[in-house]
C-alpha cells in the first residue's frame, strides 16, 4: 500500500497570500497524484490530475507540481473560497489518499 | 456529464449489514468505473473499492475484503455497495464517485451510516 504523507497538517494564511500544500509518498508514483479540495458538508472537487493539469473548471490560481514521491499544490493568491481541506491522491497502485490539510484563514 | 444519487442516511445496529446505492445518469453507464470512499466524522477519506459493470468486475480494498460486495444494476443505472459485520468505526459518509484516468471526477452527494446500538 502506498501511504501518503501531508503536510502541514494546518495552515494558517489571510486571503491574497501564497499558499504552498505539501504531499509526499512513501514510493514513487511517478505523476499519477491529484488534489482534491473538500469544503464541510460537501463531496471532495477534483483540483489537479497527474500532477499538474488542471482539472476543468479550476481556477489559474491553482498549480500542482512534482514527479516521484514529492509533490506540491500550489494557491498563489487565496480567494476567501480557497479556504478548505484539501487531499492528495495517488493512482499508480491501486488508490490512496493523504490525511488532508485544512488551509484556514488566519 | 455524470450525475450521481446516492440513497438517503441510515442509522444501524451493530453486527448488521448496509446496503447503499448510487444512481448514474449523463453518459453511458456501462462504459463508467465507479468507486466508493467513505470518510468517518473528522477524519480523511478512504478507498473501499470499485466496480466496472461492463465487464461485471468488482474489486476491494484488502481492509475491507470479506465484509464489502460491489455491485451494479446496468438496468437501472445504480451501483450498490454492501458493507456486513457492522461495527461502530464504520460510522462515516459514504461517496460513491466516477473514476476518470484514475481519478474522481464526479461525485454522490454522501450517504451518511450512523452504526449505533
Amino acid at each position: 500500500e502506498i501511504v501518503l504523507t501531508q503536510s502541514p497538517v494546518t495552515l494558517s494564511l489571510s486571503p491574497g497570500e501564497r499558499a504552498t500544500l505539501s504531499c509526499r509518498a512513501s514510493q514513487s508514483v511517478s505523476s499519477y497524484l491529484a488534489w482534491y479540495q473538500q469544503k464541510p458538508g460537501q463531496a471532495p472537487r477534483l483540483l489537479i490530475y497527474d500532477a499538474s493539469n488542471r482539472a476543468t473548471g479550476i481556477p489559474a490560481r491553482f498549480s500542482g507540481s512534482g514527479s516521484g514521491t514529492d509533490f506540491t499544490l500550489t494557491i498563489s493568491s487565496l480567494e476567501p473560497e480557497d479556504f478548505a481541506v484539501y487531499y492528495c491522491q495517488q493512482r499508480s497502485n491501486w488508490y490512496s489518499f493523504g490525511q488532508g490539510t485544512k488551509l484556514e484563514i488566519k | 456529464q455524470v450525475q450521481l444519487v446516492q440513497s438517503g442516511s441510515e442509522v444501524k445496529k451493530p453486527g448488521s449489514s448496509v446496503k447503499v446505492s448510487c444512481k448514474a445518469s449523463g453518459g453511458t453507464f456501462s462504459s463508467y468505473t465507479l468507486i466508493w470512499v467513505r470518510q468517518a466524522p473528522g477524519q480523511g477519506l478512504e478507498w473501499m473499492g470499485r466496480i466496472i459493470p461492463i465487464l461485471d468486475v468488482a474489486n476491494s480494498a484488502q481492509k475491507f475484503q470479506g465484509r464489502v460486495t460491489i455491485t451494479a444494476d446496468k438496468s437501472t443505472s445504480t451501483a450498490y455497495l454492501e458493507l456486513t459485520s457492522l461495527r461502530s468505526d464504520d460510522t462515516a459518509v459514504y461517496y460513491c464517485a466516477h473514476l476518470w484516468l484514475g481519478y474522481f471526477d464526479y461525485w454522490g452527494q454522501g450517504t451518511l451510516v450512523t452504526v449505533s446500538s
